[in-house]
């Protein structure tokens, strides 16, 4: 069974950091490109970042360019989020999915998705 | 960035009636590479995570039941449950994956009239 497991959120202040992790499990991992969607309370989804299966290319959001990190570990099935100079708008729950990309191209579709590490930024 | 916007925000239906559930893209989509619709669907029930219904716009994902389609081209798309059921009650999402970055629609609430 195809499983991907968050962890890692919790209380952060303004301004600090957090790695959040997701665990993967029922498939070959190192296969496929991996990527963070994000959900604020009673809002809808925003991709976040993504990283393509060896690890070298990844792309970002935005909204978290230049304070955000996305890594995998490919001999432990893992993909990190690393968050840098929270605020409050970044007050979400971050889930990790794996992504399906067709031929060439360097976005695809997300499944399937984890259940979300809760990430809250306040003081 | 695409821009994708639904319609409509809610959607009321009665057990056993149809669905519709629109989406537009602020560009097209549809690649003449490989002559496919760059375009999924997700539902996302009360307290869960998203699940993948549909991919390249119509192609929909094993598991999924065929009440469930997805129809449309280019900037215009449409998912349609024929027959709505009480575990359907959800929020729809659709999403582009034509360029980076992928985004997603705002959403459709389907609820039960």
């Amino acid at each position: 069974e195809v499983q991907l497991v968050e962890s890692g959120g919790g209380l952060v202040q303004p301004g600090g950091s957090l790695r959040v992790s997701c665990a993967a499990s029922g498939f070959m991992f190192s296969s496929y490109a991996m990527s963070w969607v994000r959900q604020a309370p009673g809002k809808g989804l925003e991709w976040v970042a993504s990283i393509g299966p060896g690890g070298v290319r990844a792309s970002y959001a935005q909204s978290v360019q230049g304070r955000s990190s996305i890594s995998r570990d490919n001999s432990k099935d893992t993909v990190y989020l690393e968050l840098n100079t929270l605020s409050p708008d970044d007050t979400a729950l971050y889930y990790c999915a794996r992504e399906h990309r067709g031929g060439e191209w360097l976005v695809g579709w997300f499944d399937p998705w984890g259940q979300g590490t809760l990430v809250t930024v306040s003081s | 960035d695409i821009v994708m916007t639904q319609s409509p925000d809610s959607l009321p239906v009665s057990l056993g009636e149809r669905a519709t559930i629109n989406c537009k893209s602020s560009q097209s989509v549809f690649s003449r590479s490989n002559n496919r619709n760059h375009l999924a669907w997700y539902q996302q029930k009360p307290g869960q995570s998203p699940e993948l219904l549909i991919y390249w716009a119509s192609t929909r994902e094993s598991g999924v039941p065929d009440r469930f389609s997805g129809s449309g081209s280019e900037t215009d798309f449409t998912l349609t449950i024929s027959s709505l059921q009480t575990e359907d009650v959800a929020v729809y999402y659709c999403q582009q994956y034509y360029k980076t970055p992928p985004t997603f629609g705002p959403g459709t609430k389907v609820e039960i009239k």
